[in-house]
C-alpha cells in the first residue's frame, strides 16, 4: 500500500536552535513531494515541492531534501521562529495517479 | 498573492440534508481538487477535475457526492444526503494548466462541514 509517514507526532525546539523534519513513503516510484504548512482552523500552505528528479530544493530558510532510493524526505528549518509554530505535513504523488497521499503530520512547536 | 477562496468557512447541517460548498480557484489554473480532513486524521483526496470532468475520483467520493464548475470562476462539491462520517474539513485545491503533476497545488482555508 502507498504510505506516506512522518515521524514525530510532535516536536518542541527552543527558539533559533536548527532543526529537521522526518518524512517516508513506501515506494520510490513518485512524480514528486511536497512539504506544506497548516496552521490551525486554516488551509495548507505550500512550502516547497521537489520532482523526482531533483535532490533538494530551498527557499530562504527552509531546505528540503530527498532520497527516493530510501524513500525519504527531509525538511531543514534554519534559527527556528515562533511564527515557524504549525503542523508541518509531506505529501506524494506516486505514479499511476495525480493525486497527493499525505502523512499525518509533525505539530512543530518553537518556545521562545 | 492570489488565493483560493472558500465559503462557507463552517457549515452545520442535519443528517440527510443536501450541501453545497464553493470555491473560487485561482483565475489561470486548470486543474481543481477537493480533499477532506477528518478531525485527527490525514487529509485525504476526494477529487480531481480537468477540462470540466472528473480525471480521478477516490473511493471515499461515492454517489453521494458530486462536483461542478456551473461558470468560470466557481468549482462547487455537492453532498446529496449527508451522513454523520461526512463531518470534516473541505478543503479546495487548484493547480496550473501544463505540467499538473509537477505543479504545486494551492489550498484554500476549508469549509468545517458538521452534520448532527
Amino acid at each position: 500500500k502507498q504510505e506516506v509517514t512522518q515521524i514525530p507526532a510532535a516536536l518542541s525546539v527552543p527558539e533559533g536552535e536548527n532543526l529537521v523534519l522526518n518524512c517516508s513513503f513506501t515506494d520510490s516510484a513518485i512524480y514528486n513531494l511536497q512539504w506544506f504548512r497548516q496552521d490551525p482552523g486554516k488551509g495548507l500552505t505550500s512550502l516547497l515541492l521537489i520532482q523526482s528528479s531533483q535532490r533538494e530544493q530551498t527557499s530562504g530558510r527552509l531546505n528540503a531534501s530527498l532520497d527516493k532510493s530510501s524513500g525519504r524526505s527531509t525538511l531543514y528549518i534554519a534559527a527556528s521562529q515562533p511564527g515557524d509554530s504549525a503542523t508541518y505535513l509531506c505529501a506524494v504523488v506516486y505514479f499511476g495517479n495525480e493525486k497527493l497521499t499525505f502523512g499525518t503530520g509533525t505539530r512543530l512547536t518553537i518556545i521562545p | 498573492e492570489p488565493e483560493v477562496t472558500q465559503t462557507p468557512s463552517h457549515q452545520v447541517t442535519q443528517m440527510g440534508q443536501e450541501v453545497i460548498l464553493r470555491c473560487v480557484p485561482i483565475s489561470n489554473h486548470l486543474y481543481f481538487y477537493w480533499y477532506r480532513q477528518i478531525l485527527g486524521q490525514k487529509v485525504e483526496f476526494l477529487v480531481s477535475f480537468y477540462n470540466n470532468e472528473i480525471s480521478e475520483k477516490s473511493e471515499i467520493f461515492d454517489d453521494q457526492f458530486s462536483v461542478e464548475r456551473p461558470d468560470g470562476s466557481n468549482f462547487t462539491l455537492k453532498i446529496r444526503s449527508t451522513k454523520l462520517e461526512d463531518s470534516a474539513m473541505y478543503f479546495c485545491a487548484s493547480s496550473e494548466a501544463g505540467d499538473r503533476i509537477g505543479s504545486p497545488l494551492h489550498f484554500g482555508n476549508g469549509t468545517r462541514l458538521t452534520v448532527t
